[in-house]
């Protein structure tokens, strides 16, 4: 069990686009999903707690204009990366908790989403 | 041998042998621990966690260590495969109710 998926798994998009990843709990409810970026060779950081019906808390130096989050069910959250630059190529990975109430301990990790920006 | 590459340090070693990956972690609250293993390309996995009231927990084939006097944490990997060659990240919390902090983490190469 304990299932996360993302989609896409890889996308290339243009400078200035929009690009919207999705991150869903495939066989449980979570009350809260985590967003990170990590680039190559260098740990995950965590950029924003989704939690569900709410709003989402950025950690700090994350824009919240230009990646934003809706965790619209207790199954989906989607990271949208708004006007997107080169800079911003990462990998995404989402993770989903919250099985444990108010924990941020207990987490299960997508697969991520490669972001090439041209 | 271990090696300090620009970013991510590496541990090499052979097929068959034990494997020591090594944490240092940051924050002197911090009372949960997790290892977790990264493959190219991929999320990380959940490998083994342990609490701070313990100092070992055995898994299959994999022990950690928490030594809380120098805030030191340890994955140790028996008869390590080719299999286990990934990204090894730590990562801590405070009782569960902070974000887990993930550190630097280490490549394992295993050499056939």
């Amino acid at each position: 069990g304990a299932v996360v998926s993302q989609h896409p798994s890889w996308v290339i998009c243009k400078s200035g686009t929009s690009v919207k990843i999705e991150c869903r709990s495939l066989d449980f409810q979570a009350t809260t999903m985590f967003w990170y970026r990590q680039f190559p060779k260098q740990s995950l950081m965590l950029m924003a707690t989704s939690n569900e019906g709410s709003k989402a808390t950025y950690e700090q130096g994350v824009e919240k204009d230009k990646f934003l989050i809706n965790h619209a069910s207790l199954t989906l959250s989607t990271l949208t990366v708004t006007s997107a630059h080169p800079e911003d190529s990462s990998f995404y990975i989402c993770s989903a908790g919250g099985r444990e109430p108010s924990s941020y301990n207990e987490q299960f990790f997508g697969p991520g989403t490669r972001l090439t920006v041209l | 041998g271990e090696s300090v590459g620009l970013h991510l340090p590496t541990l090499s070693v052979q097929e068959g042998d034990n494997s020591i990956i090594n944490c240092a972690y940051s924050n002197s609250a911090s009372d949960y621990f997790i290892w977790y293993k990264q493959e190219s390309g991929k999320g990380p996995q959940f490998i083994i966690d342990i609490r701070s009231n313990m100092d070992k927990r055995q898994g299959q084939r994999v022990t950690v260590l928490l030594n809380k006097t120098v805030k030191h944490l340890s994955l140790q990997i028996a008869a390590t495969q080719p299999g286990d060659s990934a990204v090894y990240f730590c990562a801590e919390s405070v009782s569960g109710n902070t974000p887990l902090v993930f550190g630097k983490g280490t490549r394992l190469s295993v050499i056939a």
